[in-house]
């Protein structure tokens, strides 16, 4: 079975400031995984995907995560937040051989000036 | 609109009345997902759906009922509605590039008095 787990339940940060949101994963098989976030009052957008290749992928809007299969990580970085990156973020793991997707429980990313 | 829709987005109902939620998406996206989302507890998926009248229990099904009669829509009824049915609900379809990701709705905010 596939489970999530996201260390830290609120991240406080001051605006330029780096960030580090930590997900950890448990799957005996290759897995998929992803960031989602959320914004209040809305719905999921999916902020990046690892499915294979560079250990290393990029968002659109200077967010990154490292896939790291040794310590069965994901950890979504970014060098300088803004206060419109606060919002709720998830992590999410899929095997292989899986339909679903199993989420984290979420970390509420807090920027302010 | 394309994309991934719920109605209604807002519903208050009264413990043991049967309530539905819809969600319709415009992608012909083969799978559908049904998640709630309670503070503490991430999301959790209630039930999904392969394909229309393939349908399959998540997480936590008990106390709700799903049909997929037309690939495009996906409703969920809560059958005798209960206070801890209270919950944001989620609707999603999966494509994309990758056929993995997940596009979701804006979500519908349902409390049961």
């Amino acid at each position: 079975a596939q489970s999530v787990t996201q260390l830290d339940s609120q991240v406080p940060v001051f605006e330029e400031a780096p960030v580090e949101l930590r997900c950890n994963y448990s799957s005996s098989v290759s897995v998929y995984l992803f960031w989602y976030v959320q914004y209040p009052n809305q719905g999921l957008q999916l902020l990046l995907k690892y499915l294979s290749g560079s250990t290393l992928v990029e968002s659109i809007n200077g967010f990154e995560a490292e896939f790291n299969k040794s310590q069965t990580s994901f950890h979504l970085r970014k060098p300088s937040v803004h206060i419109s990156d606060t919002a709720e973020y998830f992590c999410a793991v899929q095997t292989g051989t899986a339909s679903k997707l199993t989420f984290g429980t979420g970390t509420r990313l807090q920027v302010t000036l | 609109d394309a994309g991934i829709t719920q109605s209604p987005r807002y519903k208050i109902t009264e413990t043991g009345r049967q309530v539905t939620l819809m969600c319709h998406q415009t992608w012909s996206h083969s799978y559908m997902f049904w998640y709630r989302q309670d503070l503490g507890h991430g999301l959790r998926l209630i039930y999904y759906s392969a394909a229309a009248d393939i349908t399959d229990k998540g997480e936590v099904p008990d106390g709700y009922v799903v049909s997929r009669s037309k690939t495009e829509n996906f409703p969920l009824t809560l059958e005798s509605a209960t206070r801890s049915q209270t919950s944001v609900y989620f609707c999603a379809s999966r494509g994309g590039t990758s056929g993995y990701e997940q596009y979701f709705g804006p979500g519908t905010r349902l409390t049961v008095t």
